[in-house]
């Protein structure tokens, strides 16, 4: 069973747009959720990092979110650019790294 | 900014070969990782290096995958005995001490094809 769900699977933006990605979860306890960035053929980018104390976390454009009650975090992007397609993956920390599955971001002009 | 490189880009490789897939880790880092990405699929964690040692493994670590840290620069993965199941790219990762908060960096990958 997915212990991570994100959604939507992909999506389509126009730049300048703003959009919000889900992540919904069911490991527990864990000792922070993250949130990364890959781009197409490349090793992911790390964007944020999320202890259980923490309800809102922001890189630039990027604002992460948790709610540990409903088990659920949210990522932001603000004004999209060209440069933020991308696949934005949810990953839990229980002393390794686990990778969601990702919500492809494209950005067109 | 300081990076994680791997090397070679892009490996090809006959069923049955042994390939050594090479990485430099950040400088100052102490904890090392091997991630796999089969063509789109999730990533999908190997293994964990500390202190010349492996921390933690997956299930998909098994008997054909090593680790080394040769000479206190490169971090290598052999596949002993490749399989066409064995084909992905292959993420090296590092991070400093303060592992569970720090974030982790990736290379950007080794493609193996295994034909």
């Amino acid at each position: 069973k997915n212990q991570v769900e994100q959604s939507p699977q992909s999506l389509i933006i126009l730049e300048g747009k703003n959009c919000t990605l889900q992540c919904n979860y069911t490991v527990s306890p864990f000792s922070n959720l993250r949130w990364y960035k890959q781009d197409t053929g490349r090793g992911p980018v790390s964007l944020t990092i999320m202890t259980f104390s923490e309800n809102t976390k922001s890189n630039g454009r990027y604002t992460a979110t948790l709610d540990a009650d409903t088990k659920q975090s949210s990522l932001h992007i603000t004004a999209s650019q060209l440069s933020d397609s991308a696949s934005y993956i949810c990953v839990w920390n229980d002393y390794k790294l686990s990778f969601g599955a990702g919500t492809t971001v494209t950005v067109r002009a | 900014e300081p990076e994680v490189t791997q090397t070679p880009s892009h490996q090809v490789t006959q069923m049955g070969q042994e390939v050594i897939l090479r990485c430099v880790p950040i400088s100052n880092h102490l904890y090392f990782y091997w991630y796999r990405q089969i063509l789109g699929q999730k990533v999908e964690f190997l293994v964990s290096f500390y202190n010349n040692e492996i921390s933690e493994k997956s299930e998909i670590f098994d008997d054909q995958f090593s680790v080394e840290r040769p000479d206190g620069s490169n971090f290598t993965l052999k596949i002993r005995s490749t399989k066409l199941e064995d084909s992905a790219m292959y993420f090296c990762a590092s991070s400093s001490p303060g592992q569970y908060n720090s974030p982790l960096h990736f290379g950007n990958g080794t493609r193996l094809t295994v034909t």
